[in-house]
């Protein structure tokens, strides 16, 4: 079906502000993960899902940041209380994981969030 | 941790010409090394991947080769194209575990037509 979908585009929040992040993976797809791009980087790692259990959040960089995938598909990111250094483009990935017993794990990025903190 | 660097960090070549962009990485259990093109405004699109059982992979203008002793792994696109220009990233990845990718700082590449 459709690749990884990600909304909104663009997100402005005033500093302090809480804002949501959502990403659809591509539909089976079993892992989840998350990156934060700042302007002129490679992206770097947040946190990966399998299904709804969330096995790895080495990345995220303060607990401002909150990720969940309660039903093992669509993921939301949370930051709270914004700062102007969470701007950047945040973008979601997904990968089927198993395939006849290999792991397949090509990862599948959406568009990205471009997250500007004034 | 595992580290990625990439050189280099821009690239003109002529319309024609090949392109080639370096990675090495510091993780010596790392059997999974994608390349990734993004354009403005998009995502990155997986362009070739390599495992590390293999040295060289190609697809069309496109070819990737793997240096597991030295760490290194490279990009080589010949017949550049106008629309071959844009940013590229090398990634490595375990696949195990987490299967997080760490990716290189990238490579911005302009075709000259």
């Amino acid at each position: 079906g459709a690749g990884v979908s990600q909304s909104p585009r663009y997100k402005v929040a005033k500093r302090g502000q809480d804002v949501a992040l959502r990403c659809d993976p591509i539909s089976g797809h079993v892992s989840l993960f998350w990156y934060q791009q700042a302007l002129g980087q490679g992206p770097e790692f947040l946190t990966y899902f399998q299904n709804e259990a969330q096995l790895d959040k080495s990345g995220l960089p303060s607990d401002r940041f909150f990720a969940e995938r309660p039903e093992g598909s669509v993921s939301t990111l949370k930051i709270q209380r914004t700062q102007q250094e969470d701007s950047a483009v945040y973008l979601c990935a997904s990968s089927l994981y198993l395939l006849a017993g290999r792991v397949k794990n090509i990862q599948y990025f959406g568009a990205g969030t471009r997250l500007s903190v004034l | 941790g595992e580290n990625v660097e990439q050189h280099p960090s821009t690239l003109s070549v002529q319309e024609g010409d090949s392109a080639v962009i370096k990675c090495t990485y510091s993780d010596s259990a790392s059997n999974y090394f994608p390349w990734y093109k993004q354009e403005l405004g998009k995502g990155p699109q997986l362009i070739i991947d390599i495992r590390s059982n293999v040295g060289e992979k190609k697809d069309q203008r496109i070819a990737v080769t793997l240096n597991k002793t030295a760490k290194h792994f490279s990009l080589h696109i010949t017949e550049t194209q106008p629309e071959d220009s844009a940013v590229y990233f090398c990634a490595a990845s375990l696949t195990s575990g987490t299967y997080k990718y760490i990716f290189g700082t990238g490579t911005r590449l302009k075709v000259l037509a």
